[in-house]
Parts: structure tokens; sequence; C-alpha cells
């Protein structure tokens, strides 16, 4: 079936420094991605809505500095932190739309630990 | 906003049925009900889609009130393994529509 490929699992870094996280999918081309945070015990909550070669649209309240988003192609998106902070610390969540299923497939997700 | 409510929790016993509902009193024409599920840290999994009619597969079953307001997902046999929380989502079925999550409903499948 349809999987997506979210890249790293985890990752640890010190204040400052900027974070890139990677979705892919694999089996199918994805047109739209969406781009979702998660804290503990909540819901997931959409950041952005990705489409492939095009600005990204962003939801209310979400910085379109900090998280800087590129879909270059039909299979990758990518998500970058910059100049992250303690509070960005999250589990981060792509998603993509594979039309011929008519399906949202979502990556395995990515936990943040800014130091 | 999400289009859909949802219990916070509910308990099932090893076994037997779990009967999740989902209101989503607004729905419109075009759009679908999904239902996924999401285990601690990990990416929230696909279970069943639906327009009006009743679906089945191999995981669940989706039954779609005749008004569409609100539906229903049965898991048939519950195991400890669907201790989850599952999330109940309309939406249209192709890319551009944005997918909301609300609450989800923490299901406890107990031995």
């Amino acid at each position: 079936g349809a999987v997506v490929s979210q890249h790293p699992s985890w990752v640890i870094c010190k204040s400052g420094t900027s974070v890139k996280i990677e979705c892919r999918s694999l089996d199918f081309q994805a047109t739209t991605m969406f781009w979702y945070r998660q804290f503990p015990k909540q819901s997931l909550m959409l950041m952005a809505t990705s489409n492939e070669g095009s600005k990204a649209t962003y939801e209310q309240g979400v910085e379109k500095d900090k998280f800087l988003i590129n879909h270059a192609s039909l299979t990758l998106s990518t998500l970058t932190v910059t100049s992250a902070h303690p509070e960005d610390s999250s589990f981060y969540i792509c998603s993509a739309w594979g039309a011929v299923n008519e399906k949202l497939f979502f990556g395995s997700g990515t936990q943040l630990s800014v130091l | 906003d999400a289009k859909t409510t949802q219990p916070t929790s509910m308990d099932c016993a090893e076994g037997r049925a779990a009967n999740l509902p989902c209101n989503h009193s607004t729905i419109s024409g075009n759009e679908y009900v999904y239902w996924y599920r999401q285990i601690h840290s990990q990416g929230p999994q696909y279970i069943i889609h639906g327009l009006k009619n009743n679906e089945t597969n191999e995981m669940a079953s989706l039954i779609i009130t005749e008004d569409r307001k609100s539906s229903t997902l049965i898991l048939p046999h519950a195991t400890l393994r669907d201790t989850a929380v599952y999330y109940c989502i309309v939406r249209g079925n192709t890319g551009g529509f944005k997918t909301i999550f609300g609450a989800g409903t923490r299901l406890f499948v107990k031995a």
C-alpha cells in the first residue's frame, strides 16, 4: 500500500539551530501535503498546506518565516524549523494526499526536542 | 475548527465490538467521512472512509446515517492493540481540502 516516509524520527538540537524534516511519498505522487504539530495528549494541529510547485498556505498563528515549507516535487516536501527554541519542541507529522486511493497517508512523525 | 464531535473516551472489553460514534451535523454534500486512529507517538493510521453508504473493510465497518449527520465506526472484535485515539474527520475527496482533526475518542480496550 501507499507509504509516506518521514525522516528523521527524532532529533535533538541546540536552541538557535535549524532543523529540516523530510516527508516523502514512496509509491504515489502527492500534489498536496500537509504538516501538523502535536503536543502531548493533544490532537493534531494543522500548520500548513503544501502544494507542489507553489508556496505553502499557513494556518492562522503559524509563522511562515519560522516554519519554512518546500514542496519542490510530487514526492517530497520539507519542513525547516528555523532558529529553533525550546517552545518549538513538539511532535511534527506530515501527510500526503493520494488521489488514486482518495486517502490521506501520514508519516510516522518526528519528535523534535530543542535544548 | 473541526467539523466533528466525538466522546472523549470509551472503554471496551477485549473480544467485544467497539462502537465509536461521531457527529458531523454540518457535513456538506461533497464531504466524505474518514476515520483514522493514532497509537502513541506514531502517525495516524487510515481505517476507513465513506460518503453515504455503509462501508466495510478488513479493519472495521462504517455506518453512516441516512441524513449523514452522524456515523459510527465499528471494530467487530476489539483487541488490546486497538487501544488508541480514534479520529473522525470530514473532508472532500480531493487533495486541496484541509484535514482538520478534532479531539478524537480515546478507546481503551481492556482484558
